[in-house]
This record gives structure tokens, sequence and C-alpha cells, in this order.
């Protein structure tokens, strides 16, 4: 059972463009939404995160946007460069009763090209 | 201030082998988790502990498959009789049960079973 669906799969953008990245979820029990951004042979690294309190977040160049009502959310990587060329992975928590135990979606891979 | 350590970083092992990993979480944090990665997929969750305590394990946690955090600090993963279908970046966790759910990974242990 996929509870996070996440899209697209692979993504190419242009140096300066705006790459997106959306999730779907299933659990309404969810209430944290992290970003990660993860390189090769590298752990998995916090980029960014929402609680359904609010629609947007932005630091920086990354934006998330969430809907509750739809169950989704999406990462905004504005002025996108080459060196965030990396694999993009949405993830979802119960931190209030289930231990913060993030579920991951499958991951984009992000390339933006010069 | 140091990051969530694990050793080894690559491990190659014949099937059938027993291996064991070993994580060192960021110091005040109670929490510790291990993931499994797999290639072109998200981290998918297989246990995690409260200072010592395992408190949930994954159907993904076979029977081969023990975890133990002795005295709620470092933690050790091992794998009995491995099998080829075992071969993963295994990723290890942690965070404070009292923040707002942001884990912080480790760099991964890759496990290669021949």
């Amino acid at each position: 059972q996929q509870q996070v669906k996440q899209s697209p799969q692979s993504l190419i953008v242009q140096k300066g463009g705006i790459s997106i990245i959306n999730c779907a979820y299933e659990n309404t029990a969810f209430d944290y939404f992290p970003w990660y951004q993860q390189f090769p042979g590298k752990g998995p690294a916090l980029l960014i995160a929402i609680r359904p309190d609010v629609s947007e977040k932005k630091e920086g160049r990354f934006t998330i946007s969430f809907n509750k009502s739809a169950k989704q959310f999406s990462l905004h990587i504005m002025d996108s460069q080459p060196g965030d060329s990396a694999t993009y992975f949405c993830a979802a928590s119960w931190t209030k009763g289930g231990g913060n135990k993030l579920t991951f979606g499958t991951g984009t891979q992000l390339k933006v090209e010069l | 201030d140091t990051g969530v350590s694990q050793d080894p970083r690559h491990k190659i092992t014949k099937r059938g082998q027993n291996v064991t990993f070993r994580c060192d979480p960021i110091s005040e944090h109670n929490r510790l988790y291990w993931y499994r990665q797999t290639l072109g997929q998200g981290p998918e969750f297989l246990t995690y502990f409260q200072n010592e305590a395992q408190l949930e394990k994954s159907r993904l946690l076979s029977d081969r498959f023990s975890a133990e955090r002795p005295k709620g600090s470092f933690s050790t993963l091992e794998i009995q009789r491995t099998e080829q279908g075992d071969s993963a970046m295994y990723l290890c966790a942690s965070s404070h049960s009292v923040t707002s759910g942001e884990l912080f990974f480790g760099e991964g242990s890759r496990l290669t079973v021949l």
C-alpha cells in the first residue's frame, strides 16, 4: 500500500527555470510533510517541511505548497541551478502517535541543464 | 556537532553470511530509525527505537533481521543468512521525540550480497 505518491519520476529543467514536484497522500492522520534531497551515495538531507495548518512555506528558493482538502503538496524550486540536480523525496509522518516514522514517496530525479 | 554516523559504509558479502551495521545517532536524540533503500526507490521504514525500547517493526523486517539499541545510544542492525534480495542501502536516522518530527539521516551502509 503506497501511502505517498510522487510525480514525476524524473524532471529536466533549464538553469533558471522552476522545478515542480508533486505528492499526494492518503492517511489523514499525517501532520508533518518534509521534502528531502539526496545526492548519489549520500543519505537524504532535509530541505524544507510543512505542517497542515499553513498552505505555503518558503525558504530561500524552495517553496512548499500544501492543499489539505486535496491531500496534496508540492515542492517548487525557483531559479533552478545545476547544483540542485539530485533526487528529491517527499515524505509524511504522524508526529503525535506514529513515532515520527516517515513514509516516503518514490522520488524524483531532477536534472538542471545549463 | 557531529551528525549521524554509520559503519561500515560499504559491505560486500557472500550469500549466507551474516552482516552487522552500526549506527551512532546525534547525541541528544532519543529516537533512532532504520530504513532500507533500494535503487530508484524511496527509503522504506524497518524499525525504530525510543531510547533502548524497540517500539515498532515493519513487516519488511523478516526473522533474519534483528536490531538492538542496548544502552539507548548506538544501534546495530544484523542480517543473518544474507540473500541477494538483501542488497540495498541501509539508512539510519535519529530525532528527538520532543521536536517537530525532523529526522536526520546518516550516509548509509551499502550492502552487496553476491
